[in-house]
């Protein structure tokens, strides 16, 4: 079945500094995408970052990174040059199509506090 | 601005009442998906339309329903509501309905509360 593990509830970091952020994910699909969203506390939930299962390459958008594994099932988040505006929620999704349609699962999440 | 629209952005009730949720999906996305967004739960699957036909299900309770209409805005009707149903629902939308690089974007989401 479809598992999507992100096993730090919370996580500090200073401002400034890098942060990863883990994920791990559970599939017998050859093909599926992996998604990161931010949700601060005002609610939304915010698209960060994609990685498609095929893809060579690790997926990047400015100061995020995603540092896939897919040999280990891990796609972690990685954040460079921490803002204090990175507080927020932070989730990792895993779509698969093995139903035709797009069931997308979400982890649990992990919370980001940046320390000034 | 993900483009997303949803109404009302909080919305009160009664257990037993029913109240419907709208959402507007971005311009030339033909997919809608809605989940449901609780603190014991975490963000739960409800269910997906494509092009005004259901997609996928998730865990959606029978005394939810949704649909999407012609112009392709979609709505998710909540009947019978329970304390438990006290959640912030979120509405997403994508270009394509399977494969693909294809990335939802969520909408602000509406907070619904039950007494």
């Amino acid at each position: 079945a479809q598992k999507i593990t992100q096993t730090q509830p919370g996580m500090f970091v200073q401002e400034k500094e890098a942060v990863t952020l883990d994920c791990t994910y559970d599939t017998s699909d050859q093909s599926y995408g992996l998604f990161w969203y931010k949700q601060p506390s005002s609610g939304e939930m915010i698209f960060l970052i994609y990685q498609g299962s095929y893809d060579e390459q690790n997926a990047t958008e400015g100061r995020y990174s995603l540092n896939f594994q897919k040999a280990r099932k891990s796609a972690n988040l990685v954040i460079s040059a921490s803002q204090l505006g990175d507080s927020a929620m932070y989730f990792c999704a895993m779509r698969d199509d093995d139903t035709g349609g797009f069931k997308t699962i979400f982890g649990a999440g992990t919370r980001l506090f940046v320390k000034a | 601005d993900s483009g997303v629209t949803q109404t009302p952005k909080h919305l009160i009730t009664a257990t037993g009442q029913r109240v419907t949720l709208r959402c507007s999906p971005r311009s030339g996305d033909l997919s809608v998906y809605w989940y449901q967004q609780s603190l014991d739960q975490g963000l739960q699957f409800l269910i997906q339309y494509y092009n005004g036909e259901e997609r996928a299900k998730g865990n959606i309770l029978e005394r939810f329903s949704a649909q999407q209409f012609p112009d392709l805005h979609s709505e998710l009707n909540l009947s019978s509501l329970e304390l438990g149903d006290s959640a912030l629902y979120f509405c997403a939308s994508s270009v394509a309905g399977s494969g693909g690089t294809d990335t939802q974007y969520f909408g602000p989401g509406t907070r619904l509360t039950v007494l």
